[in-house]
C-alpha cells in the first residue's frame, strides 16, 4: 500500500531554514508528482508547490518562490521541502501528497508541524 | 492565479439532512477540480475528483457535479462521521489553489 511517512516536528528561530523529508513506499516513485501543502494553526490548506521526481523539475506557487526549494533522492524514494529565512507565519503543518491520476493529491502524508518562535 | 471561492465557511446541520457546498472558480477549470474532506489533527482525504468522480471507498452519499465554474458537493443523508472541514481544489493550472473550507457544525 502506498505510504508516506514525513519527518518529525520542529522548531526554529525567525530566519533559519527547515527541510522537511517525506520518504515514499508501496509504488514506483518516479512515476507520481508530489506536491507540498502548508496549512497554519486554525486556517486553511495552502497549495506551495510540486516536484517531478523522475527529472527533479518543480513548479512553486509565486508566495513562496525564492525561500522554498523541492528536491529529491530516487536511491531513498524521498521528497524534500526547504524553506529558508523563516518567520512565524510560516509556523504551520506542512504536508506532501502524491499526485493521483491527474492532478489531485490521493496520498497524503501524516504532516510535519513545524514551529517557527523566537 | 485561479481564486476558488467556497461557500459558505460554516454550515449548523443534523444527522440526516442534505447538504450543498458550493466552489467557484475565478475562470474556466473544466472538470480539474477535487473535494477534500479533513478531520482535526488528521490529513485531508480525497472524496471525489475531476468535478463527479467518487475517489475509491467513499460512501455514495457524496456525490460531486459541476456547472460552468460552479461546483458541487452534495452529502445527501449526513452521518455523524461527516462532520468535518470540507475544501474544494482546483489542479487545471498552477498554482493549484484551494477554496477557504466549509466548516460542517452539529446544530
Amino acid at each position: 500500500q502506498v505510504q508516506l511517512v514525513q519527518s518529525g516536528a520542529e522548531v526554529k528561530k525567525p530566519g533559519a531554514s527547515v527541510k522537511v523529508s517525506c520518504k515514499a513506499s508501496g509504488y514506483t516513485f518516479t512515476n507520481y508528482y508530489m506536491h507540498w501543502v502548508r496549512q497554519a494553526p486554525g486556517q486553511g490548506l495552502e497549495w506551495m508547490g510540486i516536484i517531478n521526481p523522475s527529472d527533479g523539475s518543480t513548479n512553486y506557487a509565486q508566495k513562496f518562490q525564492g525561500r522554498v526549494t523541492m528536491t529529491r533522492d530516487t536511491s531513498t524514494s524521498t521528497v524534500y521541502m526547504e524553506v529558508n529565512s523563516l518567520r512565524s507565519e510560516d509556523t504551520a503543518v506542512y504536508y506532501c501528497a502524491r499526485r493521483g491520476t491527474s492532478g489531485y493529491c490521493i496520498y497524503w502524508g501524516q504532516g510535519t508541524l513545524v514551529t517557527v518562535s523566537s | 492565479d485561479i481564486q476558488m471561492t467556497q461557500s459558505p465557511s460554516t454550515l449548523s446541520t443534523s444527522v440526516g439532512d442534505r447538504v450543498t457546498i458550493t466552489c467557484r472558480a475565478s475562470q474556466s477549470i473544466s472538470s480539474w477540480l477535487a473535494w477534500y474532506q479533513q478531520k482535526p489533527g488528521k490529513a485531508p482525504k480525497v472524496l471525489i475528483y475531476k468535478a463527479s468522480t467518487l475517489e475509491g471507498g467513499v460512501p455514495s452519499r457524496f456525490s460531486g457535479s459541476a456547472s460552468g465554474t460552479e461546483f458541487t458537493l452534495t452529502i445527501s443523508s449526513l452521518q455523524p462521521d461527516d462532520f468535518a472541514t470540507y475544501y474544494c481544489q482546483q489542479y487545471a493550472e498552477y498554482p493549484y489553489t484551494f477554496g477557504q473550507g466549509t466548516k460542517l457544525e452539529i446544530k
